[in-house]
Formats: structure tokens, sequence, C-alpha cells
């Protein structure tokens, strides 16, 4: 199974454009990465996900790169409701939908 | 609105004793799942279903059981096998025809076993 590895935390001030790093340096070629987040004591929330190219919708912007052995996520202006512990997550192809999440990174959006 | 549910929200038990939660999703969505989580950690698979009737054992289903009668209910049994019981369970779904989709989760339910 592919791994990821993130920061267990980082800082953004209210505004500014929060670029939340992801590494999968194992990843296979038909695996995709997927973005969640997960607001204190919530259930997680689907953001975004992608296989090669670049992504963008209302929320965020994935950028993977050409190896794919890592990907950024780009939230282009963070807001303090955007605090909140955002997975990467490479899916499993041979078994059959399972996620896997890790630690994580905590995200700070300060005022 | 369609969304998955699971109650109740906050739920105290015995030790010793078993203790069902709830999750009902009317998304008509094929997959379902359940995950554990304790503080400052991710998720862990418990058990997935990907059709009604069958069922499969994730990471850590050791002290749980399953079921999957119906499309829209896959609730979950803590066991007094469970020996760490107290966590926060998350259940989610997912279509299951759809390659690369994305799963959506549940509020939530947070046990303590006291």
């Amino acid at each position: 199974d592919a791994k990821t590895t993130q920061p267990p935390s980082m800082d953004c001030a209210e505004g500014r454009a929060a670029n939340l790093p992801c590494n999968h340096s194992t990843i296979s070629g038909n695996e995709y990465v997927y973005w969640y987040r997960q607001i204190h004591s919530q259930g997680p929330q689907y953001i975004i996900h992608g296989l090669k190219n670049n992504e963008t919708n209302e929320m965020a912007s994935l950028i993977i790169t050409e190896d794919r052995k890592s990907s950024t996520l780009i939230l282009p202006h963070a807001t303090l409701r955007d605090t909140a512990v955002y997975y990467c997550i490479v899916r499993v192809l041979y078994n059959f939908n399972k996620f896997y999440f890790g630690s994580g990174t905590k995200l700070n959006v300060k005022p | 609105d369609g969304g998955i549910t699971q109650s109740p929200k906050y739920l105290f038990r015995k030790e010793g004793q078993n203790v069902t939660l709830s999750c009902e999703q009317n998304l008509n969505h094929d997959a379902m799942y359940w995950y554990r989580q304790d503080p400052g950690q991710g998720l862990r698979l418990i058990y997935y279903s990907q059709i009604v009737n069958d069922f499969q054992k994730g990471d850590i289903a050791e002290g749980y059981s399953v079921s999957r009668e119906k499309k829209e209910s896959f609730p979950l049994t803590v066991t007094s096998a469970q020996k760490n019981p107290t966590a926060f369970y998350l259940c989610a779904s997912s279509m299951e025809v759809i390659y690369d989709n994305e799963q959506f989760f549940g509020p939530g339910t947070r046990l303590t076993v006291l």
C-alpha cells in the first residue's frame, strides 16, 4: 500500500494561501491522490482528488508533481473556518475503495 | 436532504456491555464503511461492505461485528471483547460502480465506556 507523509502541523494567516504538502513516493501509476479535511469532532469532508493532472474546484487546487511522488493542496484564501486536520490519502486499488487515513496535517489559520 | 446519519452523537456504556451504533444513508450508495478514530490520530478501518448481505473485515475488526441486511443501513456492534472501545466512530458510504469516487462521512458517534 502506498503511504503518505505529511507535516503534523502548519500555520497560515487569514486571507493568505495555505499550501499543504504531501509525499507519496511509493504511489503506483493508477492510484489517485485524495484530500479530505476534518474539523474537530466532525466527520471528514471530501475536498478534491486527482490522478496526474492538476485539479481545481470551488474549495481548493491540487498540484501533483510530474513524477507523482508528491502533491500540494492549495487553499487560495484561507479563512478561520478552514482550521482543520487535512488528510492526504492514496487510494489503494486492489483493496476495493479502501481509504487509508494517516495522521494528517493540522492547519491553524490565524487572524 | 441526502446524507448519512449516525445516532446517537454521544453514547455511554458500562464496561462489559455490548452496544450497537446506528448508520443510515439515503444516497443509494452500494458501499458502506466503519472507522474508528482515537484522539490525535487518523481513521482506522473496522469493517466495510460492498453490497447487501456481504461485508469484509478491515484492519481492526477484532471485538466488533456488523450486519448489512438493507442497502441503507450498516449497524456496528461493539462487543465486550473489544478491549479499548472508547473512541469516536465514523460511518461512511460511497458508490460502488464509479471508479474514482469519494467517501461521504456521517457526523460520528462518540462512545465512552465507563
